[in-house]
């Protein structure tokens, strides 16, 4: 199956600095891009949706500005967390999808990210 | 509004079968997905249903009934590494995928 690269796994940040994500499909080109987050047992939660050479679609309360999403090719999404806060801190996802609009999503490895 | 039901956590013994169930609400349906979910990774894909009836996979089954809203994910011969969470997810009229917190499945030898 089509492989989505996640890195980095784990990262401990200071409060005020900003991290980036990145997302890589290895195998696959992928047109459509999802960021989710997740709480301890709780669902995932999308924050935005990112097409190839455009804007991503955020979800409502998630603020663009502090999240930034560049999807710069059909293989890569960076998201970054600016000016992290402790309230930040939670597991990210990627995850993509090859084509059509009913396909099933590849999901990366997840970031774990903890703001000190 | 949209949402899903599931149990929120059920225990099984090694060997035996577990039957894990979803009902869901959505606006609009572009059929049901079911991910398996270890504890601190993300999901993995295990099935897609779109249309009724019973999808076969190894161990593995999901069954989907569109008019009552409804669908289950099966287990069979249960083994350890099964312990994991067990998300049911509808797709929407938008092609979106709504997430429930999932079901976490317990195995005890």
């Amino acid at each position: 199956g089509a492989v989505v690269s996640q890195h980095p796994s784990r990262v401990i940040c200071k409060s005020g600095t900003s991290v980036k994500i990145e997302c890589r499909s290895l195998d696959f080109q992928a047109t459509t891009m999802f960021w989710y987050r997740q709480f301890p047992k709780q669902s995932l939660m999308l924050m935005a949706t990112s097409n190839e050479g455009s804007k991503a679609t955020y979800e409502q309360g998630v603020e663009k500005d502090k999240f930034l999403i560049n999807h710069a090719s059909l293989t890569l999404s960076t998201l970054t967390v600016t000016s992290a806060h402790p309230e930040d801190s939670s597991f990210y996802i990627c995850s993509a999808r090859t084509g059509a609009a009913n396909e099933k999503l590849f999901f990366g490895s997840g970031t774990q990210l903890s703001v000190l | 509004g949209q949402n899903i039901d599931q149990p929120t956590e059920m225990t099984a013994t090694e060997g035996a079968i577990v039957q894990i169930n979803c009902t869901y609400q959505t606006s609009g349906f572009n059929g049901l997905f079911w991910y398996q979910q270890h504890a601190g990774e993300a999901p993995t894909f295990l099935s897609y249903n779109v249309l009724d009836g019973l999808e076969e996979k190894g161990r593995f089954s999901s069954f989907l009934s569109r008019s009552k809203g409804y669908s289950y994910l099966l287990l069979k011969e249960l083994q350890m590494k099964d312990s994991a969470s067990y998300l049911c997810a509808p797709m929407d009229s938008n092609y979106q995928l709504i997430w429930g917190a999932g079901t976490k499945l317990i195995i005890k030898p």
